[in-house]
């Protein structure tokens, strides 16, 4: 299993761009979420999804989009990129309800934009 | 909502055992997670406490105190390779989405 997979790695993306940041895990989870990252803090969850077809806003939602088509993929838009949204991204899941303690992370998307 | 408190950077010498301390305030308390992130590195779980007591996992071991809001990490025969950042966490709301503390930075000195 390749577990949860984030691409691109690295980007750098000027002001008023758009994008989208993939991620995709072969675990069969329900659970999936975003969250981001910035120097010395934690994890802040952007939005999450408990299943296809389901997303909901976490702490930091503005400024981000999601969709859950199918169960593997969890794809999250950036609408028009700005400098506070420079940041590590990962992208996580779980099996869902009393286990989503335990999250699976990919190795994460180191954005900046500038 | 929920908030939690950890010390921002704990500093042992290898071979000492350390303990890192997690308060909490949240809104329908399930448990207590316990995560580890090395530098550049994605966070990985280390374990979880529902019920008060100890749970001991090699050379891990997670305390919670459900009367107290309080949790804690204890590492044990410190190696260079414990030197990470360490987070609590807690599940909350209908999807139990996590919510982390801001972590602690553990330096192990030789």
């Amino acid at each position: 299993n390749a577990g949860v997979t984030q691409t691109p790695k690295f980007q750098v993306l000027k002001t008023g761009q758009s994008m989208t940041l993939q991620c995709a895990q072969d675990m069969n989870h329900e659970y999936m979420s975003w969250y981001r990252q910035d120097p010395g803090m934690g994890l802040r969850l952007i939005h999450y999804s408990v299943g296809a077809g389901i997303t909901d806003q976490g702490e930091v939602p503005n400024g981000y989009n999601v969709s859950r088509s199918t169960t593997e993929d969890f794809p999250l838009r950036l609408l028009s990129a700005a400098p506070s949204q420079t940041s590590v991204y990962f992208c996580a899941s779980s099996v869902q309800g009393a286990r989503s303690y335990e999250q699976y992370f990919g190795p994460g998307t180191r954005l900046t934009v500038t | 909502g929920q908030s939690l408190e950890q010390p921002s950077e704990v500093t042992a010498v290898e071979g000492a055992i350390v303990q890192i301390n997690c308060t909490y305030q949240t809104s329908g308390f399930y448990g207590l997670s316990w995560y580890q992130q090395h530098d550049g590195g994605a966070p990985t779980f280390l374990s979880y406490n529902a019920l008060d007591g100890l749970e001991e996992t090699g050379r891990f071991s997670s305390f919670l105190s459900r009367s107290d809001s309080y949790g804690y990490l204890l590492l044990q025969e410190l190696q260079m390779k414990d030197s990470a950042s360490y987070f609590c966490a807690v599940p909350s709301g209908s999807a139990r989405q996590l919510t982390f503390g801001s972590g602690t930075q553990l330096t192990v000195l030789p």
